[in-house]
């Protein structure tokens, strides 16, 4: 039972287009979420998050949405960049324990 | 600030064998940590959850015996993955925080590559 999913696993975008990178979770709990970049073999990088009082974040070049009433987040990219080729994460946390739980991920291809 | 160091980054061993991955923060204190394996092209996976002094909560179907979790101080998590067999081969990353802080109050260690052969 995945809480939180994104259901798109790839998404190609030309330089300096927007990427839109989509998450949809399942438990009305879940009361902050964070989005993070990731290279193979390391870590996730964080990029930006949101608590579930807002429905609105930006910083810089990205922007993450979350409308709490179809319980789905959107990450924007404006403008891409080659550079911001990796495997993107949304990821929750309930008001329990402080856990994150994590989406699939999906995988961001800038082309120059 | 708030850095996890994960050690090591990548180990290759034989089965049957144990491997211990250390998670230290740096700058600060983690009261909590929790540890996430990753099987390639999926997703990060909570094994468990571990506070300073006490006994770490595992996710189910994570065998507690297997996968030992110690979190002796405020900086310094390790699991030990016992007697390893080749299925045990995976990512595995650990994690300080749930609490404010920059980072979105989460701070990742640089994952560890384990291969069992």
């Amino acid at each position: 039972d995945q809480q939180v999913k994104q259901n798109s696993p790839s998404l190609s975008v030309q330089e300096g287009r927007i990427s839109i990178l989509n998450c949809d979770y399942t438990n009305s709990m879940f009361d902050y979420f964070l989005w993070y970049k990731k290279y193979p073999a390391e870590g996730p990088t964080f990029l930006i998050s949101i608590s579930s009082i807002k429905d609105k974040n930006e910083d810089g070049r990205f922007t993450v949405f979350l409308n709490k009433s179809a319980k789905h987040l959107s990450l924007h990219i404006v403008p891409s960049q080659p550079g911001d080729s990796a495997v993107y994460f949304c990821a929750a946390r309930g008001n329990a324990g402080n856990m994150l739980t994590f989406g699939g991920g999906t995988r961001l291809m800038v082309k120059p | 600030g708030a850095v996890v160091s994960q050690h090591p980054s990548w180990v290759i061993c034989k089965s049957g064998t144990s491997v211990k991955i250390e998670c230290r923060s740096l700058d600060f204190q983690a009261t909590t940590m929790f540890w996430y394996r990753q099987f390639p092209k999926q997703s990060l996976m909570l094994m468990a959850t571990s506070n300073e002094g006490s006994k770490a909560t595992y996710e189910q179907g994570v065998e507690k015996d297997k996968f030992l979790i110690n979190h002796a101080s405020l900086t310094l998590s390790t699991l030990t993955v016992t007697s390893a067999h080749p299925e045990d081969s995976s990512f595995y990353i650990c994690s300080a925080g749930g609490g404010a802080g920059g980072k979105g109050g989460y701070t990742f260690g640089s994952g560890t590559r384990l291969t069992v052969v």
